[in-house]
């Protein structure tokens, strides 16, 4: 199975700042790495697949990058609404697996 | 619009049984490949199990033997026969579409439901 490491595991920011998740994968995926946001009492939501292509509707504050076994999520402009925990999801090879979460708190 | 609605979340027993449905509009169900992935209180999430449009599934391992997924075409409907349920299965269960319905590598989630809590305990 391929192990999924979220980092940090929370963080305190402020509206406005930049922020950076990062998502480390066992062994190499390729691109085949998502992100997704999730508000307490909600389902998730797709950000990005692919690794960096965003979603159509998301915000482009949200930017993903990178490919093999490193990852990174980027906000931009922290905003009132994406105060949430955020996941990333590995789909190259079943069992299908979640980083731990990361979640964003107003500092 | 596409729109996925779970039910039948409820208090089982450990050893009991359960099946959640799954019932989607605005697309078809078949023609894409759909998964279960559950949220135990205050976790993280999990995926628990796929099916391709063409009909193969897949299972972790945690519930593999104990969990059957399924779909009923005619009604749009998703499933998740849910045997021999154990404390560590109380979740709230999401079912999930993915985009395209063939590749692994395609099997990220554009749509979620709601989801529905199931409760396992004596």
């Amino acid at each position: 199975d391929i192990q999924m490491t979220q980092s940090p595991s929370s963080l305190s920011a402020s509206v406005g700042d930049r922020v950076t998740i990062t998502c480390r994968t066992s062994q190499s995926i390729s691109n085949y790495l998502s992100w997704y946001q999730q508000k307490p009492g909600k389902a998730p939501k797709l950000l990005i697949y692919a690794a960096s292509t965003l979603q159509s509707g998301v915000p482009s504050r949200f930017s993903g990058s990178g490919s093999g076994t490193d990852f990174t999520l980027t906000i931009s402009s922290l905003q009132p609404e994406d105060f949430a925990t955020y996941y990333c999801q590995q789909s190259s090879s079943t069992p299908l697996t979640f980083g731990g979460g990361t979640k964003v708190e107003i500092k | 619009e596409v729109q996925l609605v779970e039910s039948g979340g409820v208090l089982k027993q450990p050893g009991g049984s359960l099946r959640l449905s799954c019932a989607a509009s605005g697309f078809t169900v078949s023609s894409h490949s759909m998964s279960w992935v559950r949220q135990a209180p205050g976790k993280g999430l999990e995926w628990v199990s796929l099916i391709y449009s063409g009909g193969r599934t897949s299972y972790a391992d945690s519930v593999k033997g104990r969990f059957t997924i399924s779909r009923d075409n005619s009604k749009n409907t998703l499933f998740l026969q849910m045997n021999s349920l154990r404390a560590e299965d109380t979740a709230v269960y999401y079912c999930a579409r993915s985009p395209k319905g063939i590749a692994t590598v395609d099997l990220y989630f554009d749509y979620w439901g709601q989801g529905t809590l199931v409760t396992v305990s004596s």
